[in-house]
Parts: C-alpha cells; structure tokens; sequence
C-alpha cells in the first residue's frame, strides 16, 4: 500500500533550466508534505516542506506546490545547478500518527 | 561535528547472526528513529523513541530490538539475522515528538547478509 508515489524514477535537465519533480499521495488525512534531498552514501537532508493550508512554499531557488483536490505535489528547482543533482524524496503525514511516509525517490541529475 | 552518527557504516555478516547498530545524536533532541530503506528504495520508519520512551513501533519483527540509553543514544539490535534484513538503515532525530518536525538523518549504515 504505496500511499506516497514518485512515478519518475529519474530526471535529467540542463544547468539554468527548470526541474519538476512530481509526487502523488493518496490518503486525504496527510496535512503536511516535505521534500528531502540525498546524495550519495549520505542520509536525506531536509529541503522545504509545506502545510495543507497553503497551496505554494518557496524558499530560494526551491519551491513547492501542492494542488491538494489532485492530491499532488511539485518541487521546482530554478535555475537548476549541477550540485542540485541528487535523489528528492518526497514525504507526507497527518498530524494525528507522528510519522512521515516517504516516497520511493526521483534521482535527479544536472547536466553541466 | 556530525549532527547524527551511525556505526558502522558498513556491516557484512552470516544469516544467523546478531549484529548491532549504533545512532548518536548531539543535536539535543528528544526523539529519535530507526527507518529501513529496502532494495525497492522505500524508506520506512520501523520505530521511534521519545525520551527514551518507545512511541512508534511499526510491525516490525521482534528480531529487532531498539535500545535507548540515553536521549542521545538509540540502538538497533538484529538477532538471527536474515537475508531479507539486507538494507540501508537511517537512524533520524528531530526536536519534539509532535507533527511537522522536521528530522535529521545519520549517513545510513549498509547492512549485508550473506
């Protein structure tokens, strides 16, 4: 029961362009979404993280945008930069239960 | 300085076996957490402790056995390990057991059984 889903396994974009990276859940009650970043033989880093009563966050070149009726997230990265490249997870929870259910991972690659 | 620190790093040992991992965190927080990142890459919590105290205990086989001795510190302990134990385990912090805290992650210790 996959309730947070990353469809893309991958991405590659040029440097200076935009990056995309999607993320779909399934379970309504999840009031709460983050993405992380990690780099190789490293453990995930906190990037920018969103509440359901927002639709946009943005935090430098990072932005998030959740379209809650889709049940969908975004992380744009603008203008993207060759140490952007990484695996994004995205993750999501409820206020009630106290932990965050991650995606399977996006593994995005800036090409210089 | 490492926010959050695994030993080891690496670990290669016989199905049969039992092996520890060790997690600190000298980031002052009060809960900490063991997740499994499987050969699927999904990376699932297994158990959290707050104070030293087990919050989150997720259908996890009792093989496994979390151990906090201080605030600090939170151990995992794998008896009679299994080939399906294979995985990357993350040891995470975050401040308060409470919804939209954010967590740090130790580097992930690479856990092979042979």
């Amino acid at each position: 029961d996959q309730q947070v889903k990353q469809n893309s396994p991958s991405l590659s974009v040029q440097e200076g362009r935009i990056s995309i990276l999607n993320c779909d859940y399934t379970n309504s009650m999840f009031d709460y979404f983050l993405w992380y970043k990690k780099y190789p033989a490293e453990g995930p880093t906190f990037l920018i993280s969103i509440s359901s009563i927002k639709d946009k966050n943005e935090d430098g070149r990072f932005t998030v945008f959740l379209n809650k009726s889709a049940k969908h997230l975004s992380l744009h990265i603008v203008p993207s930069q060759p140490g952007d490249s990484a695996v994004y997870f995205c993750a999501a929870s409820d206020t009630g239960t106290y932990k965050y259910i991650f995606g399977t991972g996006t593994r995005l690659k800036v090409l210089a | 300085d490492t926010a959050v620190s695994q030993t080891p790093k690496y670990l290669v040992t016989q199905m049969g076996n039992d092996k520890s991992i060790k997690c600190e965190q000298n980031l002052g927080h009060d809960t900490m957490y063991w997740y499994k990142q499987d050969s699927k890459k999904f990376l699932k919590i297994m158990f959290s402790y707050n104070n030293k105290e087990l919050i989150i205990n997720e259908t996890v086989p009792n093989r496994f056995s979390p151990k906090s001795p201080d605030k600090a510190h939170l151990n995992l302990h794998i008896n009679s390990l299994e080939l399906g134990d294979s995985a990357v385990y993350f040891c995470a912090s975050s401040q308060e057991q409470r919804a939209r805290e954010t967590q740090y992650f130790g580097p992930g210790t690479r856990l092979l059984v042979l």
